[in-house]
């Protein structure tokens, strides 16, 4: 079984719908991470989590929302959906145990497809 | 704010041949700096990675990569490719104590290798 697990791994929905993708880890990390990749953009920062009450905006968190329900789980929200929202979506994951190491364990992405 | 630049968008190779990507990035101060690679329709895995030492890093399936702190470089190398290093490679950068663990990631380089 995969460490990182992410549902649903593809989505096609409509403008306006909400959409919600769930990250679950069990790797017993503190940090958790969602990013969106799009074709020649890499990987956009969303919203990260270092503790279940920590909560952050990365650099394109408009139109998103997160819930970190519990130190596993770590949910991602569109409560509108456009379609410039349509990408593939990452949950990732770290552990600061080390100094700063920064290094991620990603889930397999959720492809989301808004018409 | 902090930058990730991957100078290459698209390589084309023939297998056997040598392979150089380009990544800089603008922090100046203390990082960490990640080679990710993703083959098709899978997700990130870690190629190789750098966090203090000797500047060159040896990585999985013969990849390695230099990081040279004047030039705020961090290329990465293989002397010889083969088809199954199709893929799209990742650069990124932690930068210690002032991103607050956040990975930032450049654009991204796809690699195809011509058999």
């Amino acid at each position: 079984d995969a460490d990182v697990t992410q549902t649903p791994r593809n989505r096609i929905t409509k403008t306006g719908k909400r959409i919600m993708l769930e990250c679950s880890q069990t790797k017993g990390h503190d940090r958790m991470y969602w990013y969106r990749q799009d074709p020649g953009l890499g990987l956009r920062l969303i919203y990260y989590s270092f503790d279940v009450k920590d909560i952050n905006k990365g650099e394109i968190s408009d139109g998103y929302s997160v819930s970190r329900q519990a130190q596993a789980k770590f949910s991602l929200s569109l409560e509108s959906a456009i379609p410039n929202q349509t990408a593939l979506y990452f949950c990732a994951t770290s552990d600061f145990s080390a100094p700063n190491t920064g290094e991620l364990f990603f889930g397999e992405g959720s492809r989301l497809t808004v018409l | 704010a902090q930058s990730v630049s991957q100078h290459n968008h698209h390589v084309i190779l023939s297998e056997a041949a040598s392979l150089e990507l380009g990544c800089n990035y603008s922090y100046g101060g203390t990082v960490n700096l990640f080679w990710y690679v993703q083959y098709p329709g899978q997700h990130l895995q870690l190629l190789l990675k750098y966090f203090s030492g000797d500047p060159l890093v040896k990585g999985i399936k013969g990849f390695e990569a230099e990081f040279i702190k004047s030039k705020f470089s961090f290329n990465l190398r293989k002397p010889s490719v083969q088809w199954s290093d199709t893929a799209e490679y990742f650069c990124a950068v932690n930068a210690i104590y002032n991103q607050g663990g956040k990975l930032i990631f450049g654009q991204g380089t796809e690699l195809s290798v011509k058999p």
